[in-house]
């Protein structure tokens, strides 16, 4: 039983290359969330998806896209990346909206 | 916007004391969780508490809720040094996005 499984772990893109952040989880949970945190800040709601099939937008996700693939995966789409985009993202997952949230381990993103 | 402030930001102690930690939020909540976060990972759950519900215990934790304040308070007590950690509350509104909004966090120091 692996919890929330993120990749990659690490990426360095350029401004303007686009790459896809990957999530799954083996929980059978139906909602599922991306979040970014910033150094020395909590965490941002960038897209969450409270069941298969749905998607909505959290509190920063402007240069997002998502896609919920299935019940396990939900992956989170950088189309053309921006410095301001650095960051740690974290995935996670749970039972269903607004119980406990178990999270990925994260994947640390730097845009030069 | 950062539904929750944690107070303090930051606090070191010598293991054996006790540590708390507060949170403000600024709309009625569904419920109020606290996460732990050690540096580099991901976050940890350690407790949820409904907004009917003014106090909850967990092994050396102890939470408190008072909705009339807006305010709830992580309480450590005989912390370790492997409690030294940040420490994050988040909220779940009562109406509406059923996602966390999270804090800023205190960062935790115990000494040994």
């Amino acid at each position: 039983n692996a919890g929330v499984t993120q990749t990659p772990k690490f990426q360095v893109l350029k401004t303007g290359q686009s790459m896809t952040l990957q999530c799954a989880q083996d929980m059978n949970h139906n909602s599922m969330y991306w979040y970014r945190q910033d150094p020395g800040m909590g965490l941002r709601l960038i897209y969450y998806s409270a069941s298969e099939g749905t998607t909505d937008k959290g509190e920063v996700p402007n240069g997002y896209n998502v896609s919920r693939l299935n019940k396990r995966e939900f992956s989170l789409r950088l189309e053309s990346a921006a410095p301001s985009q650095t960051s740690v993202y974290f995935c996670a997952s749970s039972e269903m909206e607004g119980y406990t949230q178990y999270f990925g381990p994260g994947t640390r993103l730097t845009v030069l | 916007s950062q539904q929750g402030e944690e107070d303090p930001q930051a606090l070191s102690i010598q293991e054996g004391e006790n540590a708390t930690m507060n949170c403000s939020y600024k709309t009625s909540i569904n419920n109020l969780q606290w996460y732990r976060q050690n540096s580099g990972r991901g976050l940890v759950h350690l407790i949820l508490i409904r907004s009917n519900e003014r106090e909850k215990h967990s092994g050396r934790l102890r939470v408190t809720l008072d909705t009339s304040k807006k305010s709830s308070s992580l309480l450590i007590t005989a912390s370790r040094a492997a409690d030294t950690a940040s420490y994050f509350c988040a909220t779940v509104g009562d109406t509406g996005r059923r996602a966390l909004t999270f804090g800023s966090g205190t960062r935790l120091q115990v000494q040994p």
